[in-house]
């Protein structure tokens, strides 16, 4: 089962442009990750942010958490068409302590247009 | 390169077949964990080991999935009895759980295709 659902789905923006994708999920949290993969390979960690945090920074990587609306956001500055990919946020679930196991949501599939 | 490393990469097999797939991870990682990735899906967790100890095996899909770390460096998955609903992705993930340290670093997975 898939506890988070990204939004949009997809999105198409051009080169220089901000990228935001938002996550929802439903039960209480450890910490909340971002992941990028590109087409058919492996996912690459992004960022992690914790419960106790709001918001979080990473080069042109900026995270918003509101555990009160279980829901975060990630924001690409300044994309470049080599940011073109799917964009996964992963929840470490309180539930089953922190560190044991992720749960993906569905992805946003990010395409930068140069 | 001292990533994840997975064999192998591709594998078809023909229903009913066995498979094992194999991961290495990164060698001063403690946790290994399996994922199954089907197209347009994120990630779906199966199951992990914190050393050779599995410690979480409910989330396998069936019995004919199996997965052990003997010694506490490798795993492998293995599927019997292969079915067509079986073909994805499989990803290995390792980490080092230590104080708040919980990011999991991917392999490149094993792509399944059952005919």
């Amino acid at each position: 089962s898939q506890q988070g659902e990204e939004d949009p789905q997809a999105l198409s923006i051009q080169e220089g442009e901000n990228a935001t994708m938002n996550c929802s999920y439903k039960t209480s949290i450890n910490n909340l990750q971002w992941y990028r993969q590109n087409s058919g390979r492996g996912l690459v960690h992004l960022i992690l942010i914790r419960s106790n945090e709001r918001e979080k920074h990473s080069g042109r990587l900026r995270v918003t958490l509101d555990t009160s609306k279980k829901s975060s956001s990630l924001l690409i500055t300044a994309s470049r068409a080599a940011d073109t990919a799917s964009y996964f946020c992963a929840t470490d679930e309180a539930e089953h302590g922190a560190g044991n196991m992720l749960t993906f949501g569905g992805g946003t599939r990010l395409m930068v247009k140069p | 390169d001292t990533g994840v490393s997975q064999n192998p990469r591709h594998k078809i097999t023909k229903r009913g077949q066995n498979v094992t797939f194999r991961c290495d991870p990164i060698s001063e990682h403690n946790r290994l964990y399996w994922y199954r990735q089907t197209l347009g899906q994120g990630p779906e967790f199966l199951t992990y080991f914190q050393n050779e100890a599995q410690l979480e095996k409910s989330r396998l899909l069936s019995d004919r999935f199996s997965a052990e770390r003997p010694k506490g460096s490798f795993s492998t998955l293995e599927i019997q009895r292969t079915e067509q609903g079986d073909s994805a992705m499989y990803l290995c993930a390792s980490s080092w759980t230590s104080g708040d340290s919980y990011e999991q670093y991917f392999g490149p997975g094993t792509r399944l295709t059952v005919t």
